[in-house]
């Protein structure tokens, strides 16, 4: 089946612009959780959404935000536009509920590669 | 969530077997013990999940000691596209949608 697919893969702003990710998770998938990828900082949660309602939220300011769509595709937006904002963003699917009981895995996209200029 | 220690970086030539040990003390009694694998400019891939004992799959095999306060991700005869950074995750059930990285491993395999 198709994995996570994650557009565009990379994308060039100017600071105070805003921007938008789009994130189709795998399908089956009800759970869709973006990360933001950066050399100091590195991996960091931003969001989880489930059935087009947030669940989690990781410590970013509320210039970062997203939505998940009935058909669980999630976009994710960035307002304003810092330079510090210039990152790799990925998006994850993952079951809610696994049949085996436990964790389950996250599936990853490529990413979204942002550059603020 | 449980905080894990792994080495920043480590060297193997081609062919040899890599043993990466990730040490988390505060984990929980519920919590499952995770590796991914990210090569540059990619997400995260799931490489292997246990809880107790020992699990294997066709790419690595994964120890966990009895007291569940460390354990050891083993890639065998590792190539050149092992090359990548490795990372050690600790959580519970229902923690996949809100994974926490740390600075993982970075592992460099050399002819």
């Amino acid at each position: 089946k198709a994995g996570v697919t994650q557009t565009p893969r990379y994308l060039i702003k100017t600071r105070g612009q805003q921007v938008t990710l789009s994130c189709s998770p795998i399908s089956g998938h009800r759970s869709v959780s973006w990360y933001q990828q950066t050399p100091g900082q590195g991996l960091q949660f931003l969001f989880e959404y489930f059935s087009e309602t947030q669940r989690n939220k990781g410590n970013f300011p509320g210039r970062f935000s997203g939505r998940q769509f009935s058909n669980s595709r999630s976009e994710m937006n960035v307002s304003t536009l810092e330079l510090g904002d210039s990152a790799l963003y990925l998006c994850a699917s993952s079951l809610v509920f696994p049949p085996s009981g436990g964790d389950t895995e996250a599936f990853f996209g490529q990413g979204t590669r942002l550059t603020v200029v | 969530l449980a905080k894990t220690t792994q080495p920043i970086s480590m060297d193997s030539y081609e062919g040899q077997e890599v043993n990466i040990t990730c040490s988390h003390n505060n984990i929980a009694t519920n919590d499952y013990i995770t590796w991914y694998q990210q090569f540059p400019s990619q997400g995260p891939r799931f490489i292997i999940q246990g809880y107790k004992t020992k699990v294997t799959n066709e790419v690595a095999s994964l120890f966990i000691p009895a007291d569940r306060k460390s354990s050891t991700l083993s890639l065998p005869r590792v190539s050149l596209s092992d090359t990548a950074v490795y990372y050690c995750l600790v959580g519970g059930a229902g923690t996949a949608s809100k994974l926490t990285f740390g600075t993982g491993t970075r592992l460099q395999v050399t002819l």
